[in-house]
């Protein structure tokens, strides 16, 4: 079974501070994507970043920047310098291959992070 | 390139009608995924589809059913509404053989009253 927690429900915090959003995730599978994405109020997801289970490299995009440590089964996200476009709800996602048809595809989201960003 | 596209975007249905929502794919994705956002909770998977089949399920009753047409979009169809399935419903598409361009919908926000 895979499990994605999301042990923070609301961060709060003041325009140009870093947010980093906590993802502890659980699977069997060897092969596996994890992902963060981002729900505006408008409701569609939006893509950020996304990390296969073979690369541990952790990289910065922009003021996006990700901590992947599959020792602690952990796949952290940081904001850098937050700006208010950043007020959203983060979903932390794992997605692993379905042995059955060979395919990918399901997601397992956890419960997600409310981020507010003020001026 | 238009993305996913879903329809109707809202939806007010009545305890115990059945309801159809619909999923365009983004353009040159084949596979079809549906899920369900209960209020303050993440998506949950319902479904996904792939060559006109139901190829995986999550933990959904029945009443939960789908269909994908030819031209891969796909509709959501569930009877015998309860309360509980007011929620956002999401659709994603993606290729086939990979997580890559793996795209949601704006989703179809559906009362139940």
């Amino acid at each position: 079974a895979q499990k994605v927690t999301q042990a923070q429900t609301e961060i709060s915090v003041v325009e140009k501070e870093d947010v980093t959003l906590d993802c502890v995730y659980e699977t069997r599978d060897t092969t596996y994507y994890l992902f963060w994405y981002k729900q505006p109020p408008s409701g569609e997801l939006v893509f950020l970043i996304r990390r296969n289970s073979f690369d541990e490299q952790n990289e910065i995009s922009g003021r996006y920047s990700w901590n992947f440590q599959k020792s602690t089964s952990s796949f952290n996200f940081t904001i850098t310098a937050s700006q208010v476009v950043d007020s959203a709800v983060y979903f932390c996602a794992l997605s692993a291959r379905f042995l059955t048809t060979d395919s990918w595809g399901k997601f397992q989201f956890g419960a997600g992070t409310q981020v507010v960003v003020t001026p | 390139d238009a993305g996913v596209t879903q329809s109707p975007t809202h939806l007010i249905k009545t305890r115990g009608q059945q309801v159809t929502l619909r999923c365009s794919p983004k353009s040159g994705h084949d596979t079809v995924s549906w899920y369900q956002q209960a209020l303050g909770q993440g998506p949950q998977f319902i479904f996904q589809y792939y060559e006109e089949e139901e190829r995986q399920r999550g933990n959904f009753p029945d009443r939960f059913s789908g269909h994908q047409f030819p031209n891969y979009s796909s509709e959501l169809n569930v009877n015998a509404l309860l309360l509980g399935d007011s929620a956002l419903y999401l659709c994603a598409s993606s290729p086939r053989q990979g997580t890559y361009g793996y795209t949601f919908g704006s989703g179809t926000r559906l009362t139940v009253v």
